[in-house]
């Protein structure tokens, strides 16, 4: 099983939708785990972190599954904005101490 | 706090040259990531650092690849002999003390194109 799996989209919605991505992990014993966005070109960017079950920040919310080990991450409202490639980022398999990033879902918000 | 900074954003290099990335952490941030991004792909990672040591080189390619973080000065990573393989973006990531719990901070990256 790949460290972290994410279903590479492209998801087109329309403004206003609500859309999901889920991701899947290999790790466990993961603790922390975080979403974060990347424009196109761009540095990736924290979006959010998901320690326990789960954590809502306005329109976003991602939720926390550990018993079938994946994370899911809802947007509501879907802004033109919001048009970017959602990353999944989990920390890497037991005794590294740095992060892997999955290899995004692409989300294009139309009008 | 001028955030991660990252130079430089664009270089190109001829195939054989070498290439030399800099990484200067957040302030306060002793933890450096390199992460390398192929067209098309997602990031992945090279190598953790912190001042003067080098903590996991795990995913550095074993050849022509190297790192380092020294105690004054920018981190650098250099890979000599470049080949058009290496055109890719560079990402340098920090973090206070080594705990990835609330994530990290990326730089703008720089792009490196080999010709």
């Amino acid at each position: 099983r790949k460290e972290v799996e994410q279903d590479p989209g492209p998801f087109n919605v329309p403004e206003g939708a609500t859309v999901a991505f889920n991701c899947t992990y290999s790790n466990s014993a993961s603790q922390s785990f975080f979403w974060y966005r990347q424009d196109c070109r761009k540095e990736p960017k924290l979006l959010m972190s998901v320690y326990s079950s789960g954590n809502e920040d306005g329109r976003f919310t991602a939720q926390l599954n550990r018993a079938s080990q994946y994370i899911s991450l809802l947007i509501r409202d879907s802004k033109l904005s919001d048009s970017a490639t959602y990353l999944c980022v989990v920390p890497m398999d037991t005794g590294r101490r740095a992060l892997t990033f999955g290899s995004g879902t692409r989300l294009q918000v139309q009008p | 706090n001028a955030g991660v900074m990252q130079n430089p954003r664009h270089l190109v290099r001829r195939r054989g040259q070498e290439a030399r990335l800099r990484c200067s952490p957040m302030k306060g941030h002793s933890h450096v990531y390199w992460y390398r991004q192929l067209p098309e792909e997602g990031l992945k990672f090279m190598v953790y650092l912190q001042k003067e040591n080098i903590i996991d080189e795990s995913g550095m390619p074993k050849e022509r690849f190297s790192a380092e973080f020294p105690k004054e000065g920018p981190s650098i990573l250099r890979i000599q002999q470049v080949v058009r393989g290496d055109s890719a973006a560079y990402f340098c990531a920090s973090s206070p003390g080594g705990s990835y719990a609330y994530g990290y901070t990326f730089g703008s990256g720089t792009r490196l194109t080999v010709v």
